[in-house]
């Protein structure tokens, strides 16, 4: 019964490349949530998606930051353009139902820009 | 927006004694979700509260959630080494149907 799973778990990406970030939920879990961590900081808010559609990006950069939840295959956060400031650990996380359940995180993908 | 305050940011204590964290919400939350980060690791989903001055407990961990559903509190009896880490709560909205984090509460336990 395989957790929540991201990769990759470390991530270097030069300033201006860009960077993709990989989550397959739970098996059960329909809901997808993004978070971005900063060291010594708490968990931010970025994208709620469900299967196809985005219930909530209120907390995304309005500019270079897309995430998406196809019908097949994994949640992909993708970053364009990474600038220093972009690096940080993201936590993609999985529930069975919108926000009343308990959420499942991964083990998260560290991105370094250099 | 909602936000959710935590405090203390960090808490040292000698091995043995107590420890608490306090989380408050700027709204009123449909339910209220704790969870425990180690160093280097990832946010462990440890309990939710639901109802209006709720109680819950899990061996040396007591977490309660207040009567206006805006404010809630963890507390650990006798602390050991394991309990490290840090301690999120987060405020669920039965409107956004995301949560929102506080900012954590670092506990070091000396041995």
């Amino acid at each position: 019964n395989a957790g929540v799973m991201q990769n990759p778990r470390h991530l270097v990406r030069r300033r201006g490349q860009e960077a993709r970030l990989r989550c397959s939920p739970m098996k059960g879990h329909s809901h997808v949530y993004w978070y971005r961590q900063l060291p010594e900081e708490g968990l931010k808010f970025m994208v709620y998606l469900q299967k196809e559609n985005i219930i909530d990006e209120s907390g995304m950069p309005k500019e270079r930051f897309s995430a998406e939840f196809p019908k097949e295959g994994p949640s992909i956060l993708r970053i364009q353009q990474v600038v220093r400031g972009d690096s940080a650990a993201y936590f993609c996380a999985s529930s069975p139902a919108g926000g009343n359940y308990g959420y499942t995180f991964g083990s998260g993908t560290r991105l370094t820009v250099v | 927006g909602q936000q959710v305050m935590q405090i203390p940011q960090y808490q040292h204590v000698q091995e043995g004694e107590d420890f608490t964290t306090y989380c408050n919400s700027s709204t009123t939350l449909s339910n209220i979700q704790w969870y425990k980060q180690r160093p280097g690791g990832h946010p462990v989903f440890l309990i939710q509260l639901v109802k209006s001055g709720e109680v819950k407990k899990q061996k040396r961990l007591t977490f309660q959630f207040g009567e206006a559903k805006k404010n809630s509190s963890l507390h650990i009896t006798a602390t050991q080494t394991t309990d490290v880490g840090t301690y999120f709560c987060a405020g669920g909205s039965s409107n956004t149907g995301k949560l929102i984090f506080g900012q954590g509460t670092t506990l070091q336990v000396k041995p």
